[in-house]
C-alpha cells in the first residue's frame, strides 16, 4: 500500500469549509483513496473514496489532484460535530484486506 | 438494522486469562476483520475472514485466535491474555463489492492486569 501524510492537528471555525490535505505520492494506478474518521474513540466511519476523479456524497466531497499524488477532503460547511480525528488510506481494491490507518489528522472545530 | 455490534463493550481480565470477543453483523457482508488500536495509534488488523469458515492473519496476530463458524459473527479469542494486549479491539464487516467499504463496530475496551 502506498504510504500517506497527514498534517498531525488543524483547526476550523464552525460553519466553515474544513479542508483536510492528504499526500500520497507512491500511490499506484490502481489504489482508491479512502477516508474515514474517528470521533472521540468511537469505531472508524466511512466518509468517502475516490479513484481518480473528484466525488461528492451528503457529507463530504473528494478532490484528487490531477497526478493522484495527493488529495484533500472538503466538509463544506463544519458543524461542532465534525471534531474527530480523520484518517486518508490509500489501497488496491481488490485482493488486499488491510485498510493501513496512519495517526491521521485531529480536526478541531472551533465554536 | 444495527450495523455491526460488539460484546462486551468493556472488560478487566488478569494476565493469563481467557476470553472470547464477539463481532456481530447484519448486513449480510462476506467479509468481516478484526481491528486494535493503542492510545495515540492507528488501528492495526490482527485477523480477517473473507467468508463463513476462513480466517486468516492480518498484521499483528500473534496471541489471538478466530473463528467464522457463521457468516453474521466473527469470534476473536485470547487463549492467555497479556498486559500487552490491553487495547480497544474494533470488528467491521464489508460487503464483496467493488467499493472496499468497511463499517465499524464500537468497539471493546479490554483491559489486561
Amino acid at each position: 500500500d502506498a504510504k500517506t501524510t497527514q498534517p498531525t492537528s488543524m483547526d476550523c471555525a464552525e460553519g466553515r469549509a474544513a479542508n483536510l490535505p492528504c499526500n500520497h505520492s507512491t500511490i499506484s494506478g490502481n489504489e482508491y483513496v479512502y477516508w474515514y474518521r474517528q470521533i472521540h474513540s468511537q469505531g472508524p466511519q466511512y466518509i468517502i473514496h475516490g479513484l481518480k476523479n473528484n466525488e461528492t456524497n451528503e457529507m463530504a466531497s473528494l478532490i484528487i489532484t490531477e497526478d493522484r499524488k495527493s488529495s484533500t477532503l472538503i466538509l463544506p460547511h463544519a458543524t461542532l460535530r465534525d471534531t474527530a480525528v480523520y484518517y486518508c488510506i490509500v489501497r488496491v481494491d481488490f485482493g488486499n484486506e488491510k485498510l493501513t490507518f496512519g495517526t491521521g489528522t485531529r480536526l478541531t472545530i472551533i465554536p | 438494522n444495527a450495523g455491526v455490534t460488539q460484546t462486551p463493550k468493556f472488560r478487566v481480565l488478569k494476565t493469563g486469562q481467557s476470553m472470547t470477543l464477539l463481532c456481530a453483523q447484519d448486513m449480510n457482508h462476506e467479509y468481516m476483520y478484526w481491528y486494535r488500536q493503542d492510545p495515540g495509534m492507528g488501528l492495526r488488523l490482527i485477523h480477517y475472514s473473507v467468508g463463513e469458515g476462513t480466517t486468516a492473519k492480518g498484521e499483528v496476530p500473534d496471541g489471538y485466535n478466530v473463528s467464522r463458524l457463521k457468516k453474521q459473527n466473527f469470534l476473536l479469542g485470547l487463549e492467555s491474555a497479556a498486559p500487552s494486549q490491553t487495547s480497544v479491539y474494533f470488528c467491521a464487516s464489508r460487503a464483496r463489492d467493488y467499493t472496499g467499504t468497511q463499517y465499524f463496530g464500537p468497539g471493546t475496551r479490554l483491559l489486561v492486569l
